[in-house]
């Protein structure tokens, strides 16, 4: 099957501890994308990656990090830096088109909650 | 600033009733729209991509209107499974996508 996973589905953590969230995806697409999602927002972005080896920050990167080694695989790390990590997190890939209709398609999230 | 505004909602409808959704964006140079659509606790999920000229799959109708800047999705004969919050989403760029999220619209459909 292809897609895009996430694991684990829910996380929990204690304050202070950094926390790595994992996202695979096996449909050969070039990007790569992180969300945060928090109750009656919309999705915000953290960061993203074009290609291999390189990423970019969103909107609200501070107090995460990611690393983009492999094509398939795009780690977030929360660190004990981000204020409020309690939300829903949303990787998402799409093949990377340069052109305007390039679409995205999400894993199954992580529910992270800090006790 | 880069925005997408949608009413939240939610929207109360019986089955087989007719349903619109709007939205509007800030910035007039966007490239890309669309729709997607999110059950409770889960990912969202690609409803879809709306094209200048309009387009229909099945009941779902979008629509764009670039000088008003605004976005519409249009559901007929409502189904119980169409319950769900439907986020419209834009894409400020040409190349890879760097999507705006509106908040979304709720949607409830009852028998």
């Amino acid at each position: 099957d292809g897609g895009i996973t996430q694991s684990p589905k829910y996380l929990f953590r204690k304050e202070g501890q950094n926390v790595t969230l994992s996202c695979e995806q096996n449909l050969n697409h070039d990007a790569m994308y992180w969300y945060r999602q928090d109750p009656g927002q919309g999705l915000r972005l953290i960061y993203y990656s074009q290609i291999v080896n390189d990423f970019q920050k969103g909107d609200i990167a501070e107090g995460y990090s990611v690393s983009r080694e492999k094509k398939e695989s795009f780690p977030l790390t929360v660190t004990s830096a981000q204020k409020n990590p309690t939300a829903f997190y949303l990787c998402a890939s799409s093949p990377g088109l340069a052109e305007s209709t390039d679409t995205q398609y999400f894993g199954p999230g992580t529910r992270l909650t800090v006790l | 600033r880069k925005e997408v505004e949608q009413d939240p909602g939610p929207f109360n409808v019986p089955e087989g009733a007719t349903v619109a959704f709007n939205c509007t964006y800030s910035n007039s140079a966007s490239q890309s729209f669309f729709w997607y659509r999110q059950d409770c606790r889960k990912e969202p999920k690609l409803l879809m991509s709306v094209y200048s000229s309009g387009n229909e799959d099945g009941r779902f109708t979008a629509q764009l209107n670039r000088a008003s800047q605004y976005i519409s999705l249009l559901i007929r004969d409502s189904k119980l499974s169409d319950s769900a919050t439907y986020l419209c989403v834009v894409n400020w760029r040409s190349g890879y996508s760097t999507l705006t999220f509106g908040k979304g619209t709720m949607l409830l459909v009852s028998p």
